[in-house]
Order: structure tokens, then C-alpha cells, then sequence
């Protein structure tokens, strides 16, 4: 079986500081690791996935990922916030290695302060 | 490219009826999922679909909850005798199969409120 940890239900940065959103899974097989982001009242759009390969994910918006193995993390980060990135964050990680029935953190609510 | 569809976005019902969502999954993508997200939560599996075969269903899924996919298509999923704990947001996504194309994404979600 595998879980997903969010350290932090609420994350408050600074427009243009660093946000570091954590994340911390268990599996028992190599995982597929994806983060979501999920505006208010939407469904969830696909920020960056891990798959096997390079260990730093590059996704959209600026946002990026490194899966560290020895951690169990797979921590999201971009270098400086905007006032759009406002919205809850949910890291998800899939079973088996795949990407079928994807366990969800339990969401990280980032705000931004002008 | 047309997203992921749900219908209704929004359904309110007294506790005790009867409801039926609809998912219309991106055109190509032959597996379909359904989620339920409760306030402050990230979503759960309930149920997948590859092709019209049911695979999976999540113990989450009692007996008053059915999902059908007859041609392979879109998806319905009812939820009969509805109770105030049914009350979230129920969320579709789709995929393709195989290896690096089974990325699934996200309809907009249908909200239920149990009254």
C-alpha cells in the first residue's frame, strides 16, 4: 500500500519569495509521483509527474520537483511566487509504478501576500 | 482537444433520493476514473475503467454506488439513497494506457450537496 504526507495544510509566502511545498510518500515499488494543483471550485490540473529518469522535474508555471529516493520526498518548489499561484497543491503518488488509482496528499493550501 | 466533462457541476438533493452523474472522458483516452474529494481533503479512488470493464473498486464504494461504462465511453455514476456523508465533490479523470501516456486528467468535478 502506499500513502502521501503534506507537511503543511497552509503555506504563506511573499509575492516573489521561494515556495517549497513538502512531500513525503511510502511504496512499496518504485513510484510514479505527480503534483496537482486545484483551483477553487475546478477539477485538478497536472503541474509535473515523476516517472523513472532524471530526478528533477521541470513542470508548468515555473514550478519543479526532485524525487529523492533515500528521503521518500518529492518536494515542489519554484524559485519566486506570483499572486496566480494562489490555489491548493495536492501530491499524489501512483501504485505499482503507474499511474493507476493515484493515492492524494491531503492538500497544501498556498497563500501569496502582495 | 476537448477536456474531461462532467455534468451536472452542481446537484443538490434531499437526503434519500436518488442521483446520477455523467463523465465524458477526452476522446482518446480509454481509462476512466472516478474520485470523491471531501472539504479539506484530497481526493479518493472510488472506481476505474478500462475500456467498459470495471478493474477496480475502492472499499470506499458501498453497495449504493454503481458506475457504469457501456460502449467505452463516457461514464455515469449513481449514487442511490443518498445520505448527508455523500455530500462532496465527486471528480472524473481519464487516461491513456501504457507506459508514459497514462497521465490522467481531470474533469471539473460534479459538487453534491445532501440535504
Amino acid at each position: 500500500a502506499q500513502s502521501v504526507t503534506q507537511l503543511g495544510s497552509h503555506v504563506s509566502v511573499s509575492e516573489g519569495a521561494l515556495v517549497l511545498l513538502r512531500c513525503n510518500y511510502s511504496s512499496s515499488v518504485p513510484p510514479y509521483l505527480f503534483w496537482y494543483v486545484q483551483y477553487p471550485n475546478q477539477g485538478l490540473q497536472l503541474l509535473l509527474k515523476y516517472t523513472t529518469g532524471a530526478t528533477l522535474v521541470k513542470g508548468i508555471n515555473g514550478f519543479e520537483a526532485e524525487f529523492k529516493k533515500s528521503e521518500t520526498s518529492f518536494h515542489l518548489t519554484k524559485p519566486s511566487a506570483h499572486m496566480s499561484d494562489a490555489a491548493e497543491y495536492f501530491c499524489a503518488v501512483g501504485p505499482d509504478g503507474s499511474a493507476r488509482q493515484l493515492t492524494f496528499g491531503s492538500g497544501t493550501q498556498l497563500t501569496v501576500l502582495p | 482537444d476537448t477536456g474531461v466533462s462532467q455534468d451536472p457541476r452542481h446537484k443538490i438533493t434531499k437526503r434519500g433520493q436518488n442521483v446520477t452523474f455523467r463523465c465524458d472522458p477526452i476522446s482518446e483516452h480509454n481509462r476512466l476514473y472516478w474520485y470523491r474529494q471531501t472539504l479539506g481533503q484530497g481526493p479518493e479512488f472510488l472506481t476505474y475503467f478500462q475500456n467498459e470493464a470495471q478493474l477496480e473498486k475502492s472499499r470506499l464504494l458501498s453497495d449504493r454506488f454503481s458506475a457504469e461504462r457501456p460502449k467505452g465511453s463516457f461514464s455515469t455514476l449513481e449514487i442511490q439513497r443518498t445520505e448527508q456523508g455523500d455530500s462532496a465533490m465527486y471528480l472524473c479523470a481519464s487516461s491513456a494506457q501504457g507506459t508514459g501516456k497514462d497521465t490522467q486528467y481531470f474533469g471539473p468535478g460534479t459538487r453534491l450537496t445532501v440535504l
